[in-house]
Order: structure tokens, then C-alpha cells, then sequence
């Protein structure tokens, strides 16, 4: 099984619609990320979180929310999807320990939105 | 301008052939740089960090310029399971976190 499981890996929805991507780790990290990927462009970061009441804005926040509602579980919420949000959606997760540049990524969640 | 900005390719070789890839990047104050490979449809994942003096690790070789604000990669004797995406990555310190810049990517593919 994977360290870093999303679900739904893959979703088509309709503009307007509230989504819902989740995210849980077995790492056992404290940091966790999302990530958006869109062809011609590098990996963005949306939120993170260090801990499970600590919730920082990333480069491209606005039309998202997230919710750590564990030190495991990191979800991503759309509230009114609309097209330019279709793209590829990564979570990640890093160590508590020494600045390493590593991210343990999930397989990706990749939504359409119509 | 892109933070980081790579060739985006593809990069086209046959086996056995050495390859190089650069990337430039913007902040001067950039602290850390990685390579990560990303298979097609896969996520990305670590490859190697790029250290000053430079650093191999088996037939990859990363090198950092930091007059001129590139990383490269070198690739020899590729392989057909090199094939995929590479990612550069370059980090800084910001508001007491590690930002992490992603490249958009430079694709290679490796044909018999």
C-alpha cells in the first residue's frame, strides 16, 4: 500500500460543484502539502500544514480550502469548482527532521471540471 | 519570468547516450537544489540533491553554478527506464519555511 494514499484519483465534475480531495499518510510526518500540476508549468503549491492546528496559504490559495483533521489526514476542498481548476492535484508530506528537499507525494487526483 | 525555468524538450536519445539537462533559477538567495523524476502519470519523486562541489550518483552527475544561477544534470549510458520527466527544483527560505520552486519539467526519452 502506498505511504501517501488520495482518493478520488480521478473525478469529472461540473462548475459550481463542491469537491472534495483526500489525503492520508502512514509516514507518520508531520508536514503536509497540496500541490496543483498543470502542463507547461511546475508543481504549485496551494496549502500546507505543519501541524494539525497550524494552516498556511501557498502561492495559489484562492478558490480552495483544507482541513487537517489529523495528523494523517489532509483534505482539499473546492467550494465552486470552475474550469481553470482542472488539473492535476498532488499531496505530499515531509519529516519533522533536518531540511532533507524531499516530498513523499500521492499518486495524484486528477479532476476535470466542466 | 519563470523562478525556475527548464528546456522542456523532449529529449530524444538512444541507449547509451549521455545526456545533459540545465535549469536556471531566479532568487539569488536560493539556498538548496534537487532533481526529482516524474514518470508519465506518475508523481514525482527524489532523485538527488545538487551540492556546491558538485555530486554523482552512479551514472547521474548534478552540478550547481551559483555565479550564474544554474543546476545541471548529466545522464550517461541512459537507459530506456530513464525515460521520463525531470524536474529541477530549487529552495529558499521563506517566513521560517523551506519554499520549495518546482521546474516545469524537461522530458527525456530513451529509444533503443
Amino acid at each position: 500500500d502506498a505511504d501517501v494514499t488520495q482518493t478520488p484519483r480521478n473525478r469529472i465534475t461540473k462548475t459550481g460543484k463542491r469537491i472534495m480531495l483526500e489525503c492520508s499518510q502512514t509516514k507518520g510526518h508531520d508536514r503536509m502539502y497540496w500541490y496543483r500540476q498543470d502542463p507547461g508549468l511546475g508543481l504549485r503549491l496551494i496549502y500546507y500544514s505543519f501541524d494539525v492546528k497550524d494552516i498556511n496559504k501557498g502561492e495559489i490559495s484562492d478558490g480552495y480550502s483544507v482541513s487537517r483533521q489529523a495528523q494523517a489526514k489532509f483534505s482539499l476542498s473546492l467550494e465552486s469548482a470552475i474550469p481553470n481548476q482542472t488539473a492535476l492535484y498532488f499531496c505530499a508530506t515531509s519529516g519533522l527532521q533536518e531540511f532533507t528537499g524531499e516530498l513523499f507525494f500521492g499518486e495524484g487526483s486528477r479532476l476535470t471540471v466542466l | 519570468r519563470k523562478e525556475v525555468e527548464q528546456d522542456p524538450g523532449p529529449f530524444n536519445v538512444p541507449e547509451g547516450a549521455t545526456v545533459a539537462f540545465n535549469c536556471t533559477y531566479s532568487n539569488s538567495a536560493s539556498q538548496s537544489f534537487f532533481w526529482y523524476r516524474q514518470d508519465c502519470r506518475k508523481e514525482p519523486k527524489l532523485l538527488m540533491s545538487v551540492y556546491s562541489s558538485g555530486n554523482e550518483d552512479g551514472r547521474f552527475t548534478a552540478q550547481l553554478n551559483r555565479a550564474s544561477q544554474y543546476i545541471s544534470l548529466l545522464i550517461r549510458d541512459s537507459k530506456l527506464s530513464d525515460s521520463a520527466t525531470y524536474l529541477c527544483v530549487v529552495s529558499f527560505s521563506s517566513g521560517g519555511y523551506n519554499k520549495l520552486i518546482f521546474g516545469a519539467g524537461t522530458r527525456l526519452a530513451v529509444h533503443p
